[in-house]
């Protein structure tokens, strides 16, 4: 069936170093893959996505890197500040007909310490 | 353009009781999906509307049900309550067309069962 799987669970970081969160997906049909920033009591927000037609894709000190052939996509945070400590989902759809249906991984709990 | 709202924000039911919660999405968007969030199990897909009509399923009993009217706002309704069904439900609004299938969330309706 379909699955995301994310790692880690944790991750520390002293501020100014980089982060770096994985996931696997199952479904080869997937070709979208959102990521999303959830901050304590606050809703999901939308931080970056990439495509399957696309191997990387950066937006200043965020970037995502997508290998369709190991059904892998990963979330590389750069200069990390103490505001990007949050929750961080990934998460699997299939783009155009079925996009509705996003299967998230279970999230990273990303602590950036000052 | 205004995002995501959803009412009421917070609900106390007791179990065996039935309750429904409104999500409006952002002006223009057509796709609804809704999700369950809690520690254990993460953010799970329970449906998505398209212009009136279910899209997607996700793998929840019958009591979860939903509906979605002409100007877009959509309700789900949970019957029967269970002590289980405690949980953040979040809707999400996607333009899904063209371009643009990224999702945006609203705050989410904190429903908590006794």
């Amino acid at each position: 069936g379909e699955n995301v799987e994310q790692h880690p669970s944790t991750l520390s970081v002293q501020e100014g170093d980089s982060a770096v969160i994985k996931c696997t997906y199952s479904d080869s049909a997937s070709n979208y893959f959102p990521w999303y920033k959830q901050e304590l009591g606050k809703r999901p927000q939308l931080i970056i996505d990439i495509r399957s037609n696309v191997g990387e894709k950066k937006d200043q000190r965020i970037a995502v890197t997508l290998n369709k052939t190991a059904k892998h996509f990963s979330l590389h945070i750069t200069e990390t500040q103490p505001e990007d400590s949050a929750v961080y989902f990934c998460a699997a759809s299939m783009y155009s007909g079925n996009t509705g249906k996003l299967i998230f991984g279970q999230g990273t709990t990303l602590q950036v310490k000052p | 353009k205004a995002g995501v709202t959803q009412t009421p924000r917070y609900l106390i039911k007791t179990r065996g009781q039935q309750v429904t919660l409104s999500c409006s999405p952002i002006s223009g968007h057509r796709s609804v999906s809704w999700y369950q969030q809690t520690p254990g199990q993460g953010l799970q897909f329970l449906f998505e509307y398209f212009s009136e009509t279910q899209r997607n399923k996700g793998n929840f009993p019958g009591r979860f049900s939903g509906r979605q009217f002409s100007n877009s706002r959509s309700e789900m309704n949970v019957s029967t309550l269970e002590l289980g069904d405690s949980a953040l439900y979040l809707c999400a609004s996607s333009l899904a067309t063209g371009n643009s299938y990224e999702q945006y969330f609203g705050p989410g309706t904190r429903l908590t069962v006794t």
